[in-house]
């Protein structure tokens, strides 16, 4: 029933290690995202794809890598993983590129390097 | 610099009182989304209001568009615990497919 999943939704790791975060719509959407919130909750985006075209590449570090195999899934992929990467991330969907669509936003996932 | 500055950074308030959370800028969004976020959870959406002057009632809730477009208002009257959450005012410039979200306000409904 779950229209956007995220998983894991807690990460735990180690300063260098490469992890990746996965995302599923079953909303049929076309466009999905990639959100950081960091711990003043702020929530910035930073990647988005719309039918499997990267259509918004914030300035985020080249260690981070969006693949979207399929319009239905978002995943990300991150290397040798930085203290400041802790964050909560958040995957979005909606339909249409238009930022003024609603948004659909899974339940995070908490990523916290030791 | 924030594009979308929000406030109050935090409010706690009793059951039953009334609010106003405000989100300006100083730049004009073509629309203007509110989510909230519980816990634990991803913002959801709760209204987007696309005119300058609109002004749009959810039950308790009433959301305004400034008039050019550059800020906007969130009432709640009598809140209730259940409003508790973090509110987040998001805005979309021209045909860009980027959203820019505010800067949040924490709400605490007590009984």
């Amino acid at each position: 029933d779950t229209a956007v999943s995220q998983t894991p939704k807690y990460l735990v790791t180690q300063m260098g290690n490469d992890k990746s975060i996965k995302c599923e719509q079953n909303l049929g959407h076309d466009t999905m995202y990639w959100y950081k919130q960091d711990s003043k909750k702020f929530l910035k985006i930073m990647f988005s794809y719309n039918n499997k075209e990267l259509i918004i590449n914030e300035t985020v570090p080249n260690r981070f890598s969006p693949k979207s195999p399929d319009k239905a899934h978002l995943n990300l992929h991150i290397n040798s993983l930085e203290l400041g990467d802790s964050a909560v991330y958040f995957c979005a969907s909606s339909q249409g590129r238009a930022a003024s669509q609603p948004q659909h936003f899974g339940d995070g996932t908490r990523l916290s390097i030791l | 610099t924030q594009l979308l500055e929000q406030s109050p950074q935090f409010l706690s308030i009793q059951e039953g009182e009334n609010l106003t959370v405000y989100c300006n800028s100083s730049s004009v969004f073509s629309s203007l989304q509110w989510y909230r976020q519980e816990p634990g959870e991803g913002p959801v959406l709760l209204v987007t209001v696309v005119t300058g002057g609109e002004v749009k009632k959810l039950k308790r809730l009433t959301f305004q568009f400034g008039d050019a477009r550059k800020d906007s208002s969130l009432h709640i009257t009598a809140a209730q615990p259940g409003d508790t959450g973090l509110y987040l005012c998001a805005g979309a410039r021209g045909t860009a497919s980027k959203l820019t979200f505010g800067t949040g306000t924490r709400l605490q409904v007590t009984l």
